[in-house]
């Protein structure tokens, strides 16, 4: 593993049903991150982690929750799919949350909704 | 509230120069990014600036100006594989990333 991996890919989905996005890195980064990225808006950050151990919401947490159990793993979990959550989902993470902490990002999953 | 805005899309020509412009309000700035983002692919980063002025970097140039809220990313010397969109992010007090929508950079032979 080289960076940040996520699967699935890509991934259909009937409303309803309960998904988990799988993200995992190997840069030892504390901190984590959980964008959409939407058509015509900028990514919109989901949840974070500043740290194992630690969640926080971000713009965006309705009908998503997150854990952090370790360092390297970061899963998304849509409890009940709606088809507003159709989207691209980015998993990125940086060393730290300070202010030249650039962050690096997952290959990204796509989601639909139906 | 908070605003990252960028223009929705350029086009320029192979070898010429581009300025793609980002101006912000955010409650708090801890540092302006630049991203290159290929269609279908992640964001890569590009810059950072965290005080005035020019930093530069090969064919790629980012200006800060904290007072206007402004920022601009400079692309010299196009190429066919800068076709791309361009997103300019702020960190703000929270340290939390504002991500504008991008600016899509369409490159003309």
């Amino acid at each position: 593993i080289a960076g940040i991996t996520q699967a699935p890919t890509s991934q259909i989905l009937a409303a309803g049903r309960r998904m988990t996005l799988r993200c995992t890195q190997d840069m030892r980064h504390n901190a984590m991150y959980w964008y959409r990225q939407d058509l015509g808006l900028g990514l919109r950050l989901i949840h974070y982690s500043n740290t194992a151990g630690t969640t926080g919401k971000g713009e965006v947490p309705d009908g998503y929750s997150v854990s952090r159990a370790n360092t390297d793993d970061f899963p998304l979990t849509l409890a009940s799919a709606v088809p507003s959550q159709t989207s691209v989902y980015f998993c990125a993470s940086s060393e730290g949350q300070g202010e030249g902490n650039e962050q690096f990002f997952g290959p990204g999953t796509r989601l639909t909704v139906l | 509230g908070q605003n990252i805005d960028q223009p929705t899309e350029m086009t320029a020509t192979e070898g010429a120069i581009v300025q793609i412009n980002c101006t912000y309000q955010t409650s708090g700035f801890n540092g302006l990014f630049w991203y290159q983002q290929h269609a279908g692919e992640a964001p890569t980063f590009l810059s950072y600036n965290v005080l005035d002025g020019l930093e530069e970097k090969g064919r790629f140039s980012s200006f800060l100006s904290r007072s206007k809220g402004y920022s601009y990313l400079l692309l010299k010397e196009l190429q066919m594989k800068d076709s791309a969109s361009y997103l300019c992010a702020v960190k703000d007090s929270n340290y939390q990333l504002i991500w504008g929508a991008g600016t899509k950079l369409i490159i003309k032979p």
